[in-house]
This record gives structure tokens, C-alpha cells and sequence, in this order.
């Protein structure tokens, strides 16, 4: 799978938009782009995956690039509970790559 | 739904001892996965399941480390010897297949393993 760049952490403020970065510059057409997130002491949890549109959830939004070599996970309003590591993970489909390649992710820290 | 269980929550044990962690996946779901996760390495893929078959096991550490999926809702991942080196979140997760391409991956709480 392609690797990913991602800041090793980032502040915002309670209630703005949080807005997490990551280059994924040698994916592949057949990738998708997966963000999962790791509260402090709980498993992962699934956000949201794109392809090449942009998606919405009640979670987040992902916004990709259109040469697909980066993406934005949007939080739109954050709170306490967001405070987090965010991983940006690209991950190719069918072939038996079923496994998921984590990073060292973004810890997003969300401020009073 | 109940979601991905997973038992013990933590484990505490002697070096040298058998540890025996278990899981048990979302109802329907095909795919079973065993994370490890350490502050040094984060997570890793240790082996994964289909249907109840191993289908990768490259990242099982060494042949004191074995995994088993005797039916569709439960799996081991058993360490003996076990050793200090050891001590980490194990984590299950399991996903279903369609059209051939495997879903979502939803994790559990994780077990914390301790070896002394």
C-alpha cells in the first residue's frame, strides 16, 4: 500500500473546524484513502473512505485532491470527545491486501 | 449489535507462561483480523482470517505466537512461551466482504497484555 504524511499533531479550538492534513503523493487508482481515529485506550474507529469524490458522513468530511495525491479530513464542529490520534491510511482493494498499514497518525488535541 | 469482544481486558502474567486472548467478531462478518499495538512499533497487522481460514499470517511475530479461528464467531491468538516483550494492546477486528472487496474494519476495546 501507498504510505502517508500526516503532522504529528495539531490544536483546535472547541466548536472550529478541524482540518487534518495528509499526502498519500505514490497512491494508486485502485487506492482508497481510509481515515480511522484512536481515542486514548479504545480501539480504532472508522471515520470515513473516498476514492476520488469528495464524502460527508455525521462524522466528518473528506475532501481529495483531484490528482488524488492529498486529502483533508474535516471535523466541522469539534469538541472535547475529538481529541484523538487520526490516521490517514491507503489501502488498495481485492488482491487479498486486507490488512490495515497504520502510520504513526495525528494527535489532534482539542483546546477549551 | 454488540460489536467485536474481546477477553481478558487485561492480562497480567508471568514470563514463561501460556497467555491465551480471544475475540469474538460481529455477527455475519467474514474477516478477522489481530493487531498489535506497542508505543514502538504502533499498530501492526499480525494475521487475518477469511471465512475462517488464515490467510496472512506474515506478521506473527515468531512460532511462539499462533492464532486459530475454529468457527465463524470465535478466534484465539495464544503466545507460549510468552515473554516481556509481549506486553502490548491486542486488538481484534473483523469486517465483511462484498463484491470481493472487504468492508470497514471495526475494532475492539482491546486486550492489555502485562508480562512480568
Amino acid at each position: 500500500d501507498a504510505k502517508t504524511t500526516q503532522p504529528p499533531s495539531m490544536d483546535c479550538a472547541e466548536g472550529r473546524a478541524a482540518n487534518l492534513p495528509c499526502n498519500h503523493s505514490t497512491i494508486s487508482g485502485n487506492e482508497y484513502v481510509y481515515w480511522y481515529r484512536q481515542i486514548h485506550s479504545q480501539g480504532p474507529q472508522y471515520i470515513i473512505h473516498g476514492l476520488k469524490n469528495n464524502e460527508t458522513n455525521e462524522m466528518a468530511s473528506l475532501i481529495i485532491t483531484e490528482d488524488r495525491k492529498s486529502s483533508t479530513l474535516i471535523l466541522p464542529h469539534a469538541t472535547l470527545r475529538d481529541t484523538a490520534v487520526y490516521y490517514c491510511i491507503v489501502r488498495a482493494v481485492g488482491g487479498g491486501a486486507d490488512g490495515l498499514t497504520f502510520g504513526k497518525g495525528t494527535h489532534l488535541i482539542i483546546q477549551p | 449489535d454488540a460489536g467485536v469482544i474481546q477477553s481478558p481486558r487485561h492480562e497480567v502474567t508471568e514470563m514463561g507462561q501460556e497467555v491465551t486472548l480471544r475475540c469474538k467478531p460481529i455477527s455475519g462478518h467474514d474477516y478477522l483480523f489481530w493487531y498489535r499495538q506497542t508505543m514502538m512499533r504502533g499498530l501492526e497487522l499480525l494475521i487475518y482470517f477469511n471465512n475462517n481460514v488464515p490467510i496472512d499470517d506474515s506478521g506473527m511475530p515468531e512460532d511462539r505466537f499462533s492464532a486459530k479461528m475454529p468457527n465463524a464467531s470465535f478466534s484465539t491468538l495464544k503466545i507460549q512461551p510468552s515473554e516481556p516483550r509481549d506486553s502490548a494492546v491486542y486488538f481484534c477486528a473483523s469486517s465483511r466482504s462484498r463484491r470481493g472487496i472487504t468492508d470497514t474494519q471495526y475494532f475492539g476495546p482491546g486486550t492489555r497484555l502485562t508480562v512480568l
